[in-house]
Parts: structure tokens; C-alpha cells; sequence
């Protein structure tokens, strides 16, 4: 499984535009990204998966270059309750682990 | 529907003991983990059934780490003469056919946060 990079912790205010990035530069071929979010007390929510270019959905979008070697999560409009950490994966289908590294605590400011 | 619960929610233990925590996946999942999240760190792989096959066991701390899953339904993690470094959060999951990183969400319950006194 490819190994990512991605910030300990970043800090914003509400009704701001946040963008996490990750660092994955032994991304394979057939690897994917994929990011997962927790909050306190709860387990990991899947929030978004790509391949290339850009994927949307109701709560992210996830932006990702053509030589794929970094992706960023971004996060419109955030909220007091889009605290929590954030958690950037890679790995193809054949993989059943998920390896979470420590992921980028986000806390929102009001 | 319901998602994946976990019991105990909380469990205190004193040195020695043995504890068993429970996971209750979405019915109908075919692949289990377990994970062990200590504080402020991301979750720890211990290991993966599909149905009631352990397929990978390679996480298990130790020899005093057991899980099981007979029916292919609920699994159980245990714990034999607990230690302090075993405090830590339990957290289970679920995935609805063959787990994988790519294009297959895996389910996540609460947790148990186990502390070893």
C-alpha cells in the first residue's frame, strides 16, 4: 500500500473554504484514493473516493492532478460540526487494510 | 437500517483480566474488521474475517489477542490477561462483499474504549 503525507493539523473559521492535501507519491496504477472522516467518540466515515481529475459529492470534493501523486480533499462552506480528523488512503482493489496513518485533525473556528 | 454496534461501549479492566468485546456488523456484510485506535492516533488493522473465515490475523498484537466470528454474523474480540498497553479503543467494521481500499465502503461502529488499570 502506498504511503501518504498529509498535514497533522490546520485550523479554520466557519463559512470558510477548506482544502486538505495529501501526498501519495508511490501511488500505483491501479490505486485509488480515498478519504474517511472521524469524529469524537465515533469510528471512520467514508467521505469520498477517486481515481483522477474530480469527483463531488454532497459533502467534499476531492481534486486530484494528472500524475496523481498528491490529492486534495476540499470542503465548502465548513461548519463548528466539520470538526474532526481527516483521514487520506490509498490502494487498489486488491488490498483489504485499510492503513490510516494519523490523519489531519481540522478544527473550526467560529 | 441499523449500523454496526459494538458492546460494551466502555470497559474497565483490571490487570489479568480477560474482557470480550462484541461487534454486531450490518446484516448481510460479508467482511469484518477489527481495528485498535490508540489516543490521538488513527486506527491499527488487527484483522479481517470473510464470513466465518479469519483471512488475515497479521495485526494481532499478541498471542493474548483472539477474535472469532462462527456464524459469519457477529464477531468477538478478545482479550486474555489484560496489560495497560491494551487501553485503547476498539473499533469494528463492516463491508457489504469482498473488502477492498478501492470502490467498497467500509462501515464503521462506535467503538469500545477499553481501559486496563
Amino acid at each position: 500500500l502506498a504511503k501518504t503525507t498529509q498535514p497533522i493539523s490546520m485550523d479554520s473559521y466557519e463559512g470558510q473554504e477548506v482544502n486538505i492535501t495529501c501526498s501519495h507519491n508511490n501511488i500505483a496504477t491501479n490505486d485509488y484514493i480515498t478519504w474517511y472522516q472521524q469524529f469524537p467518540s465515533q469510528g471512520p466515515r467514508f467521505i469520498i473516493q477517486g481515481y483522477k481529475t474530480k469527483v463531488t459529492n454532497e459533502v467534499a470534493s476531492l481534486f486530484i492532478p494528472a500524475d496523481r501523486k498528491s490529492s486534495t480533499l476540499s470542503l465548502p462552506r465548513v461548519s463548528l460540526s466539520d470538526t474532526a480528523v481527516y483521514y487520506c488512503l490509498v490502494g487498489d482493489n486488491r488490498d483489504d487494510k485499510i492503513i490510516f496513518g494519523k490523519g489531519t485533525r481540522l478544527h473550526i473556528l467560529p | 437500517g441499523a449500523g454496526v454496534s459494538q458492546s460494551p461501549r466502555y470497559k474497565v479492566a483490571k490487570r489479568g483480566q480477560d474482557v470480550a468485546l462484541r461487534c454486531d456488523p450490518i446484516s448481510g456484510h460479508v467482511s469484518l474488521f477489527w481495528y485498535q485506535q490508540a489516543l490521538g492516533q488513527g486506527p491499527e488493522f488487527l484483522t479481517y474475517f470473510q464470513n466465518e473465515a479469519q483471512l488475515d490475523k497479521s495485526g494481532l498484537p499478541s498471542d493474548r489477542f483472539f477474535a472469532e466470528r462462527p456464524e459469519g454474523s457477529v464477531s468477538t474480540l478478545k482479550i486474555q490477561r489484560t496489560q495497560q498497553e491494551d487501553s485503547a479503543v476498539y473499533l469494528c467494521a463492516s463491508s457489504l462483499e469482498w473488502a477492498r481500499v478501492a470502490g467498497e465502503t467500509q462501515y464503521f461502529g462506535p467503538g469500545t474504549r477499553l481501559l486496563v488499570l
